[in-house]
């Protein structure tokens, strides 16, 4: 089945401070999802982005279908910004990744 | 408010003990799906169903049960819970897996069995 790698595992930053988050997919997918789950639990879509890009006041997200990855792009990070943030694929089921755990300092 | 409903938000049950988290949406979705969440193991899927009365095995359906008579209900059964099933639960649910339309999840289970 479709393998999704996340990197980094972990990132912890300075408020203020800009990141990259990585989904790497070993085969082509239908659609990919970008989710955030806040320090309380909580599921929240991000980003539909089976390519392309798109933004969203700070957060935005690249996909390159072809090339078999998606970035999620944060900048000014605040402190709301942390928790773990999860990349899902769709081929014939649905795989999340692992997540990338951010912790944003104050 | 369209939202996934899951109750209850939190159990503690005794080993052996029949048990019943209960799943609703009220947006009409037909794709419904249990996923549970462990450390460092993220988020793998339980059970899935694509429409009422169609339920299909995830990556980890050992020890679960599922039925879809409704379209908006989904419950998720442990026969005889074990110790192993303790975790955090999550319902899901959209109009067919991940798409443009979103992907709603509720706002989870966190089950312990002693």
């Amino acid at each position: 089945g479709i393998q999704v790698e996340q990197s980094p595992p972990d990132l912890i930053l300075q408020e203020g401070a800009n990141s990259t988050l990585r989904c790497n997919f070993s085969d082509s997918v239908n659609n990919l999802q970008w989710f955030h789950q806040n320090p309380w639990g909580q599921l929240i879509n991000l980003f539909y982005i089976p390519s392309g890009t798109k933004q969203n006041g700070r957060l935005s997200a690249t996909t390159v279908a072809t090339e078999r990855y998606s970035l999620l792009y944060i900048s000014s990070s605040q402190t709301t910004d942390s928790g773990v943030y999860f990349c899902a694929v769709m081929g014939d089921k649905i795989i999340f990744g692992k997540g990338t755990r951010l912790h944003i300092l104050p | 408010e369209a939202q996934v409903t899951q109750n209850p938000r939190y159990l503690i049950t005794v080993t052996g003990k029949k048990l019943t988290v209960t799943c609703s949406q009220n947006m009409n979705h037909e794709y419904m799906s249990w996923y549970r969440q462990d450390p460092g193991l993220g988020l793998r899927q339980i059970y899935y169903s694509m429409n009422v009365e169609v339920t299909d095995k995830g990556d980890v359906p050992e020890g679960y049960k599922v039925s879809r008579k409704e379209k908006r209900n989904f419950p998720l059964i442990l026969e005889s819970p074990s110790p192993n099933q303790t975790s955090l639960y999550f319902c899901a649910s959209s109009f067919g897996g991940i798409s443009a339309y979103g992907y709603t999840f509720g706002s989870g289970t966190r089950l312990t069995v002693v």
